[in-house]
């Protein structure tokens, strides 16, 4: 059982360069979620969804896009890189029933790097 | 001022000290409290969870929350080198799906 796995490992882009960091997952989780960490601001929701065909903004979304179109897939795409950008990302899913939120399972991270 | 405030550390400690790691909230709402430990280059990991108030034991660790005070707690035991990590509080809202989390607190236990 594989859990979340996220690609590439490491990526070094140069400003304006478009990319997509890949996440699946092998839990049959809804629910699954981007988020960035930066160095003294912890982690933060980038964009969440809730189920196929749904998604939604979190706390730092913009220059981010995101499309959800089967349950094990979650990709995060950026469009012009800037070196704002430059973070370690994380997605997150969870078994989520009704309006109860369970626990997240994280993959184990995209470092970016944006010149 | 942030929702979640949680000392960055670093925090060292020697082989089998007690370790209390805390964090403060200012939302009242917040219902489910997580603590994630994170090795260095790794994901983050669960390892406590609870609803509302109360203590929740797990072996060496013990979570509590306090929600008249909008504080939380996660406990170690005879802490290990192995236990040396970043932890990470976590909490959100039934219904909201988003979790809001603490800048992290950098552990050493010296051996």
């Amino acid at each position: 059982n594989a859990g979340v796995t996220q690609t590439p490992k490491f990526q070094v882009l140069k400003t304006g360069q478009s990319m997509t960091l890949q996440c699946a997952q092998d839990m049959n989780h809804e629910y699954m979620s981007w988020y960035r960490q930066d160095p003294g601001m912890g982690l933060r929701l980038i964009h969440y969804s809730v189920g196929a065909g749904i998604t939604d903004q979190g706390e730092v979304p913009n220059g981010y896009n995101v499309s959800r179109s089967t349950t094990e897939d979650f990709p995060l795409r950026l469009l012009s890189a800037a070196p704002s950008q430059t973070s370690v990302y994380f997605c997150a899913s969870s078994y989520s029933k009704g309006t109860t939120n369970e626990k997240l399972f994280f993959g184990s991270g995209t470092q970016l790097s944006v010149l | 001022q942030k929702e979640v405030e949680q000392d960055p550390g670093p925090l060292s400690v020697p082989e089998g000290a007690i370790v209390s790691l805390n964090c403060t909230y200012s939302n009242s709402a917040f219902q489910y409290f997580m603590w994630y430990r994170q090795y260095s280059r790794k994901g983050p990991e669960l390892l406590m969870y609870t609803y509302s108030s109360g203590n929740k034991e797990d072996g060496r660790f013990t979570a509590q929350v306090d929600k008249s005070s909008k504080y939380i707690s996660l406990f170690i035991r005879d802490s290990q080198p192995s236990d040396s990590a970043t932890y990470l509080c976590a909490m959100t809202v039934s219904g909201t799906y988003k979790y809001i989390f603490g800048t992290g607190t950098r552990l050493k236990v010296l051996a």
